[in-house]
């Protein structure tokens, strides 16, 4: 991907809310694959998914789930029953056009979760 | 087993100084990338190495800064003469393997907090 958006720069949301982080990216690659990273305050990166572009089916991990829609170029997360301990920089990664040997990281969405 | 480990966790300098920063990546990763993140904003790709060899240096924002690899392990990123703009946080990341067409994840360190003074 050449570019990716995240247009939500902070969302703030009351502990067990569900929230969706959108992700839009731009590509002219047929095969290319997808990252989802998480920044608590402590700084270090957490990887949560990484996706192809073969594969369409939303995946669930626990109160996780991503919608990948490759007609709209998008790849959205969904938290669900957030909790204070989801909040942190969520960044969608996508690997450069022709490229698998670095990742293109926006500004992230920042994710506040309230008690 | 151990995940990807950077020293020192904080670097303090004065301007015009020269610093070494030091990624250990997880064992058996042959593919290894340092990242800078300035405050508030997303990473910047710097460099990667496949085994000792850097494919990749595009993103090394002058000739101030050099990195290498021994031993398809342990990394060195040097900045010569840091400059106030170098302060930032630096991440390395270690995947399995990087080739052809296929993206492995990568596993981030805790990251190296520059700051010059």
């Amino acid at each position: 991907a050449q570019k990716v958006t995240q247009a939500q720069t902070e969302i703030s949301v009351v502990e067990k809310e569900d929230v969706t982080l959108d992700c839009v990216y731009e590509t002219r690659d047929t095969t290319y694959y997808l990252f989802w990273y998480k920044q608590p305050p402590s700084g270090e990166l957490v990887f949560l998914i990484r996706r192809n572009s073969f594969d369409e089916q939303n995946e669930i991990s626990g109160r996780y789930s991503w919608n990948f829609q490759k007609s709209t170029s998008s790849f959205n997360f969904t938290i669900t029953a957030s909790q204070v301990v989801d909040s942190a920089v969520y960044f969608c990664a996508p690997p450069p056009e022709g490229s698998h040997n670095k990742l293109i990281f926006g500004a992230g969405t920042r994710l506040a979760v309230h008690p | 087993g151990a995940g990807v480990s950077q020293s020192p966790s904080n670097k303090v300098t004065e301007k015009g100084k020269d610093v070494e920063l030091r990624c250990d990546p997880i064992s058996g990763h042959t593919a290894l990338y340092w990242y800078r993140q300035r405050l508030g904003q997303g990473l910047e790709f710097l460099i990667y190495f496949q085994g000792n060899s850097a494919p990749d240096k595009s993103g090394l924002p002058s000739d101030r800064f050099s990195a290498e690899r021994t031993g398809e392990s342990v990394s060195t990123l040097t900045i010569q003469r840091t400059q106030q703009e170098d302060s930032a946080v630096y991440l390395c990341a270690s995947s399995l393997v990087t080739s052809g067409r296929i993206a492995d994840t990568q596993y981030f360190g805790p990251g190296t907090r520059l700051t010059v003074l």
